[in-house]
């Protein structure tokens, strides 16, 4: 049980393009869904927390116009990283959590802006 | 602002050796989780603690909440090579319902055979 998928798994785009990341979980109902980025070796960077229906709640230092979060569904939240930099480049991981303080995490996404 | 110091950083050990990982932050946690990365995937959840002084063990692994729940430790007993990853600690604020974690910096934890 508490599988969470991610879509794609990699995506190599473009700078100036629009990249869409989808987040699901597969067998619970996610109250939250979260999005985190990640650097080599390191830690996990959150971005933004998301409940359907509602807007996300983005982090400090976190824009939100370019990185645009909807959770449409208690199964089903996406990431688009609109007008790409090669800055963006980076490993973009979502959790979820049912109801409680344990997240379930996707298994990421590889994105390489050129 | 919760902070969660995670030590080592980095550590590389031999086959066979026991090692500890360690979690620390000054507030305290309503429970604090462990996960375990392995490169290119997600975290993958490992344990969950959540009362204070609760140890809990996952075959070689033990885990321990610290009796003030402001920390908590991993230890590895008889390391494998299959160990190799990031082991990231995560603590919940007490109260709430945003269900935010406070993440670690990770330990990136390399097994030599």
């Amino acid at each position: 049980g508490a599988v969470v998928s991610q879509h794609p798994s990699w995506v190599i785009c473009k700078s100036g393009t629009s990249v869409k990341i989808e987040c699901r979980s597969l067998d619970f109902q996610a109250t939250t869904m979260f999005w985190y980025r990640q650097f080599p070796k390191q830690s996990l960077m959150l971005m933004a927390t998301s409940n359907e229906g509602s807007k996300a709640t983005y982090e400090q230092g976190v824009e939100k116009d370019k990185f645009l979060i909807n959770h449409a569904s208690l199964t089903l939240s996406t990431l688009t990283v609109t007008s790409a930099h090669p800055e963006d480049s980076s490993f973009y991981i979502c959790s979820a959590s049912e109801s409680s303080y344990e997240q379930y995490f996707g298994p990421g996404t590889r994105l390489t802006v050129t | 602002t919760q902070l969660l110091e995670q030590s080592p950083q980095f550590l590389s050990i031999q086959e066979g050796e026991n090692l500890t990982v360690y979690c620390n932050s000054s507030s305290v946690f309503s429970s604090l989780q462990w996960y375990r990365q392995e490169p290119g995937e997600g975290p993958v959840l490992l344990v969950t603690v959540v009362t204070g002084g609760e140890v809990k063990k996952l075959k070689r692994l033990t885990f321990q909440f610290g009796d003030a729940r402001k920390d908590s430790s991993l230890h590895i007993t008889a390391a494998q090579p299959g160990d190799t990853g990031l082991y990231l600690c995560a603590g919940a604020p007490p109260g709430g319902s945003n269900y935010k974690l406070t993440f670690g910096k990770g330990t990136l934890l390399t097994v030599n055979p």
